[in-house]
């Protein structure tokens, strides 16, 4: 079974609207960490945000936030105020966290296939 | 402003002949991992260290594959004898198991196996 599914293989936005794309996780273990990754046609991959499983509140950083619905194994990302930089290949990931929630950055994260996004003027 | 660094940035080569990749990861981080991208597989999970100790390396092909961290600065990924079907984007991330969340990312190593 598939841990991180991303449907939507592409997605067209216009130019400062919000887009939201779609994320949904599988895991049995009650620590896990949610990750959306940026990657621009130049390649690199960009962090973005970052959700815990025991955090109270949805994660925001900029015009970025992600809608965290545990119950629903769901953690989709809200980009507001679209950009035509924001074109890019988007990835949702998941790391589990095992015993310890203080594993940190030190446990390997599992990907989606991607969304691409393209932001149209 | 504390990056991955990875090298080559772009290797061709044919195949049989072995290629080494390297990384140096952030200054302080105690977690390296290697992924692979494929247009066919997306990304995946090779191997990785914490404290230069492996890990995990079940993501491997272990007859041609191999990964080791000779020290705390530097990661190198080997494959011999390359193939094909190992062209792929391949990337090194650091991290730092003490509880700080994030994985940096390297800019890859762009790798083509004539």
């Amino acid at each position: 079974a598939q841990k991180i599914t991303q449907t939507q293989p592409g997605m067209f936005v216009q130019e400062k609207e919000a887009v939201t794309l779609d994320c949904t996780y599988d895991t049995s273990d009650p620590s896990y960490g949610l990750f959306w990754y940026k990657q621009p046609s130049s390649g690199e991959m960009i962090f973005l945000i970052y959700q815990g499983s025991y955090d109270q509140q949805n994660a925001t950083e900029g015009r970025y936030s992600l809608n965290f619905q545990k119950a629903r194994k769901s953690a989709n990302l809200v980009i507001s105020a679209s950009q035509l930089g924001d074109s890019a290949m988007y990835f949702c990931a998941m790391r589990e966290g095992g015993r310890s929630i203080l594993t940190g950055g030190g446990n390997k994260l599992t990907f989606g296939t991607g969304t691409q996004l393209k932001v149209e003027l | 402003d504390a990056r991955v660094t990875q090298t080559p940035r772009h290797k061709v080569t044919e195949m049989g002949q072995e290629v080494t990749m390297r990384c140096q990861p952030i200054l302080g981080h105690n977690t390296v991992f290697w992924y692979r991208q494929t247009m066919m597989q997306g990304l995946e999970l090779l191997a990785y260290f914490r404290n230069r100790a492996p890990l995990d390396d079940s993501g491997m092909p272990k007859d041609r594959f191999s990964a080791e961290m000779p020290d705390a600065t530097l990661a190198t990924l080997k494959i011999q004898p390359s193939e094909p079907r190992d062209s792929a984007v391949y990337f090194c991330a650091s991290g730092f198991s003490g509880g700080y969340n994030e994985q940096f990312f390297g800019p890859g190593t762009r790798l083509t196996v004539l």
